[in-house]
């Protein structure tokens, strides 16, 4: 059974740092694109980030350049998010997906997601 | 960036309806549109891919239309497991983006 489960979500102040661990079990990760997509509590959908198969390639949305920074682990399985300089606007559920091997690309899978809260 | 917008926000419809939820796009994306299902407190759950092209398991009541910049996700006859938020979802270019939503309830 193919699953994505998110860990690392909790309270953290503002201007501090988070880090968002997404493990990937079911399926060969590495031959995806994988993807962190966030929902504010009470708001709609927002696509953060991607990485590539290899982590040759990196995409984010530009209200997180430079602050959040995307990675993978491909011998554990694994898909990480660095969140630095938090701020309260990040405060949202933090889901990892599975984008894809190829064009057309999709969310086909998610995670149960994880609670960020950016709060003094 | 390409912006997504829905419509509508939100509707109120009854069992056995049938639902449109349009989609615009503002270039043009060819079929590289996605809908979404998403429940309370769950995570979205796809629906369509590839603006008409339906995710195994997903019932048969549930389509999709367009290309280029105007979308659709039909409902042919609503159950009441369907009420719930729907998005669609470019994935023609990075960034990705969804549409704010539409909000599918009882009436």
């Amino acid at each position: 059974e193919v699953q994505l489960v998110e860990s690392g979500g909790g309270l953290v102040q503002p201007g501090g740092s988070l880090r968002l661990s997404c493990a990937a079990s079911g399926f060969t990760s590495s031959n995806y694109w994988l993807s962190w997509v966030r929902q504010a509590p009470g708001k709609g959908l927002e696509w953060v980030a991607n990485i590539k198969q290899d982590g040759s390639e990196k995409y984010y949305v530009d209200s997180v350049k430079g602050r959040f920074t995307i990675s993978r682990d491909n011998a554990y399985n694994s898909l990480y998010l660095q969140m630095n300089s938090l701020r309260a606007e990040d405060t949202a559920v933090y889901y990892c997906a599975r984008e894809g091997v190829t064009t057309p690309y999709y969310f086909d899978k998610w995670g149960q997601g994880t609670l960020v809260t950016v709060s003094s | 960036d390409i912006q997504m917008t829905q419509s509508p926000s939100s509707l109120s419809a009854s069992v056995g309806d049938r639902v449109t939820i349009t989609c615009r796009a503002s270039q043009s994306i060819s079929s590289y549109l996605n809908w979404y299902q998403q429940k309370p407190g769950k995570a979205p759950k796809l629906l369509i891919y590839a603006a008409s092209i339906l995710q195994s398991g997903v019932p048969s009541r549930f389509s999709g239309s367009g290309s280029g910049t105007d979308f659709a996700l039909t409902i042919s006859c609503l159950q009441p497991e369907d009420f719930a938020t729907y998005y669609c979802q470019q994935s023609y270019s990075t960034p990705r983006a969804f549409g704010q939503g539409t909000k599918v309830e009882i009436k």
